[in-house]
């Protein structure tokens, strides 16, 4: 399978602790896009890269949160200092042009649960 | 400000039923229009989308869709669901203006029961 994957799929943290997730893209795609979607709500855009160029984020991205793309490869997606408020699932999609129109392949999406 | 409405949460049809799922959005320039799927344990998958052209769009697992400009919507529809069609769509806008972002609204679960 060649899709879009994102580890973990579940994370389970306390309050006040830090979690990584990691979206492993299409090969040669050269778009990665976050999002992030609660409970009875759609995806909310979070942040994108251009292969490792981060180009543009949401108002909604705190500075608690980080995003890289190392190499232009997978990407990571960092909170520090988890609050309750980051309970949500995260979403990592890929697109291989450089037109937002472009399809958008989406991984299956890593659940945070904040105590 | 930008929205994309689906007033629909929850929409119950009977199998071979037909069955259409609304979707509206705010507009003051051109748009691009699409339709996502999201089944339980799965991400979302692409059903169609309407870029620019003939305004009936017909996607993937028999489904289509029309622009209708005047009205600002963009309507999912088919003729007859399986019980596999049980999910959740998303409908989902850019506009064409500044940074340019998918939109979703906020989906409407689709329940077909035999």
């Amino acid at each position: 399978d060649t899709g879009v994957s994102q580890n973990p799929r579940h994370k389970i943290t306390k309050r006040g602790q830090n979690v990584t997730f990691r979206c492993d893209p299409i090969s040669e795609h050269n778009r990665l896009y976050w999002y992030r979607q609660t409970l009875g709500q759609g995806p909310e855009f979070l942040t994108y890269f251009q292969n490792e160029a981060q180009l543009e984020k949401s108002r909604l991205l705190s500075d608690r949160f980080s995003a890289e793309r190392p190499k232009g490869s997978f990407s990571t997606l960092e909170i520090q200092r988890t609050e309750q408020g980051d309970s949500a699932m995260y979403l990592c999609a890929s697109s291989a042009g450089r037109h937002p129109t472009d399809t958008q392949y989406f991984g299956p999406g890593t659940r945070l649960t904040v105590l | 400000a930008q929205s994309v409405t689906q007033l629909d949460s929850q929409v119950p049809v009977f199998e071979e039923a037909p069955v259409e799922l609304r979707c509206n959005y705010s507009s003051s320039v051109s748009v691009y229009l699409f339709w996502y799927v999201q089944y339980p344990n799965q991400g979302l998958q692409l059903l169609l989308k309407y870029l620019s052209g003939s305004t009936l769009v017909k996607g993937i697992n028999g489904f289509e869709a029309e622009f209708n400009k005047s009205q600002t919507s963009f309507h999912l529809r088919k003729p007859s669901v399986h019980i596999s069609d049980t999910a959740e769509y998303f409908c989902a806008v850019i506009w064409d203006t500044g940074f340019q972002k998918l939109v979703f609204g906020t989906g409407t679960r689709l329940l077909v029961s035999p």
